[in-house]
C-alpha cells in the first residue's frame, strides 16, 4: 500500500534554532500533503495544506513565516520550524492523499529546550 | 469551539465483547466522517468512513453508524481483540477532502484478554 515516510521521528533542539521535518511518499506521487500538529492529550490540528509546485495554504492562526512548507517535488514535502521556541514543542505529522484515501506519516516529536 | 468531540478519553472492554466508541460533532456542514486507529509512535491508520448519505457502513468487524439528526456517530468493533487496543480518532470533513479533516481528541481503547 501507499507509504509516507516521515523523518526524523524525534528531535531535540535548542531554542532559537530551526528544525526541518521531511515527509516522502515512497511508492506514489503526492500532489497534496497535509501537515498536522498534536499537543498532548489533544486532537490533531491541521496546520497547512502543501501543494506541489505552489505555495502552501495555511490554516487560520498558523504563522506561515514560522512554519515554512516546501513541496518541491511530487514525493517530498518539508516543514521547517524556524526560530523554534519551547511552545513549539509538539507532535508534527503529515498525511498525503493516495488513490485509496489518506496515509499518515509516523510523526515527529519535537522538543525545544 | 471544538467541532468534533470524543467525550470518553478511555474505554476498557473484555476480549470477545463489543467495543463502542462515540463521537459527536457540531458543524452541520460536515458530510464525511472517518475513524482512524493510532498506535504509539505511529501515524494514524484509516479504519472506516461514512458519508452523510448513509447511516451505516460495515467492514469486517468494524461498523460505523451515523445519526445526522443527533450529529452523532459511533464505531462498533465486534468481537474486540487485544490487538485492537489503540487510540481511536474520529474525524469529520466537508466534501470528500478528508485531508482537511477536523479530528476529535481520541479515545484510548484497551481490550483485555
Amino acid at each position: 500500500g501507499a507509504v509516507v515516510s516521515q523523518h526524523p521521528s524525534w528531535v531535540i533542539c535548542k531554542s532559537g534554532t530551526s528544525v526541518k521535518i521531511e515527509c516522502r511518499s515512497l511508492d506514489f506521487q503526492a500532489t497534496t500533503m497535509f501537515w498536522y500538529r498534536q499537543f498532548p492529550k489533544q486532537s490533531l490540528m491541521l496546520m497547512a495544506t502543501s501543494n506541489e509546485g505552489s505555495k502552501a495554504t495555511y490554516e487560520q492562526g498558523v504563522e506561515k513565516d514560522k512554519f515554512l512548507i516546501n513541496h518541491a517535488s511530487l514525493t517530498l514535502s518539508t516543514l521547517t520550524v524556524t526560530s523554534a521556541h519551547p511552545e513549539d514543542s509538539s507532535f508534527y505529522i503529515c498525511s498525503a492523499r493516495t488513490g485509496y484515501g489518506y496515509t499518515f506519516g509516523s510523526g515527529t516529536r519535537l522538543t525545544v529546550v | 469551539d471544538q467541532q468534533v468531540k470524543q467525550n470518553s478519553p478511555s474505554l476498557s472492554v473484555q476480549e470477545g465483547r463489543i467495543s463502542i466508541l462515540n463521537c459527536d460533532y457540531t458543524n452541520s456542514m460536515f458530510d464525511y466522517f472517518l475513524w482512524y486507529k493510532k498506535y504509539p509512535a505511529e501515524g494514524p491508520t484509516f479504519l472506516i468512513s461514512i458519508s452523510s448519505i448513509k447511516d451505516k457502513n460495515e467492514d469486517g468487524r468494524f461498523t460505523v453508524f451515523l445519526n445526522k439528526s443527533a450529529k452523532h456517530l459511533s464505531l462498533h468493533i465486534v468481537p474486540s481483540q487485544p490487538g485492537d487496543s489503540a487510540v481511536y480518532f474520529c474525524a469529520a470533513s466537508r466534501g470528500r477532502e478528508a485531508g482537511k479533516s477536523t479530528f476529535g481528541d481520541g479515545t484510548t481503547l484497551t481490550v483485555k484478554p
